[in-house]
C-alpha cells in the first residue's frame, strides 16, 4: 500500500523565483492537505482541497496557491520566494468521510537562498 | 483560536524508563487529537488517534489519554528504547462543519540513552 508521496525531496531556489511542489496522496485518500514547518516548529496548515477545490485555507498570503487533480494528487506553488519560505513543506492525506486521521509524507525541503 | 503547548520541550531518559509526554489545548471543542512521531529532517509518522468521544488509545508500547474537559492529552511511552529517539509532536482538530484543519504543538525532543 502506497503511502504519500511527494517530490521533490530537497531544492534550493534564490528570492523571487517560484517553486512548484508535487503530493501523491495514500491509496483510497481522496483530501490533500499542505502544511508548512519552520525548523524547531510544528506545522502551519496552509490549505486543504476536496474534490479539486480548495476547501480551507490557513493564514499564508496569496502568493501560496494550489491545485488537485481528478486523481486526487496536488500541487503546492509559492511565487515570488522570500528567504522565510525556507522549511519543510509537507503534505498530507486523509479520507472523506472517515476517522480525520492524517497521514503524512516525507516532505520537500525547500531553501531560499 | 486554538493553541496547543507541548510539555517538556526536550525530555532525555535512561533506556528501559516508562515516560509521559504531555500535550495541552485551549479550546475544549475538538473533533479528535493525535499524536505522530518525526525523526529529524523526515515527515510525521501517525502513531494514535483519538476522537473526542474517546478517553484513550493504545498501540503496543504507547498509550494516549484524552481529557477533553481539562484540554490535557498524554502519551504514556513503556519501557523506552534507543529507537523511540525523536520529536513527539501533538495535533488537534477542532470541531465545527467546515475545520479541517490540525493544530500543532512545537513537540518533545525525547532521547533515550541505552
Amino acid at each position: 500500500d502506497a503511502g504519500v508521496t511527494q517530490s521533490p525531496t530537497h531544492l534550493i531556489k534564490t528570492r523571487g523565483q517560484q517553486v512548484t511542489l508535487r503530493c501523491s496522496p495514500k491509496s483510497g485518500h481522496d483530501t490533500v492537505s499542505w502544511y508548512q514547518q519552520a525548523l524547531g516548529q510544528g506545522p502551519q496548515f496552509i490549505f486543504q482541497y476536496y474534490e479539486e477545490e480548495e476547501r480551507q485555507r490557513g493564514n499564508f498570503p496569496d502568493r501560496f496557491s494550489g491545485h488537485q487533480f481528478p486523481n486526487y494528487s496536488s500541487e503546492l506553488n509559492v511565487n515570488a520566494l522570500l528567504l522565510g519560505d525556507s522549511a519543510l513543506y509537507l503534505c498530507a492525506s486523509s479520507l472523506v468521510p472517515g476517522t480525520g486521521e492524517l497521514f503524512f509524507g516525507e516532505g520537500s525541503r525547500l531553501t531560499v537562498l | 483560536k486554538q493553541e496547543v503547548t507541548q510539555i517538556p520541550a526536550a525530555l532525555s531518559v535512561p533506556e528501559g524508563e516508562n515516560l509521559v509526554l504531555n500535550c495541552s489545548f485551549t479550546d475544549s471543542a475538538i473533533y479528535n487529537l493525535q499524536w505522530f512521531r518525526q525523526d529529524p529532517g523526515k515527515g510525521l509518522t501517525s502513531l494514535l488517534l483519538i476522537q473526542s468521544s474517546q478517553r484513550e488509545q493504545t498501540s503496543g508500547r504507547l498509550n494516549a489519554s484524552l481529557d477533553k474537559s481539562s484540554g490535557r492529552s498524554t502519551l504514556y511511552i513503556a519501557a523506552s528504547q534507543p529507537g523511540d529517539s525523536a520529536t513527539y509532536l501533538c495535533a488537534v482538530r477542532n470541531s465545527g462543519g467546515s475545520n479541517y484543519k490540525l493544530t500543532f504543538g512545537k513537540g518533545t525532543l525525547l532521547t533515550v540513552n541505552p
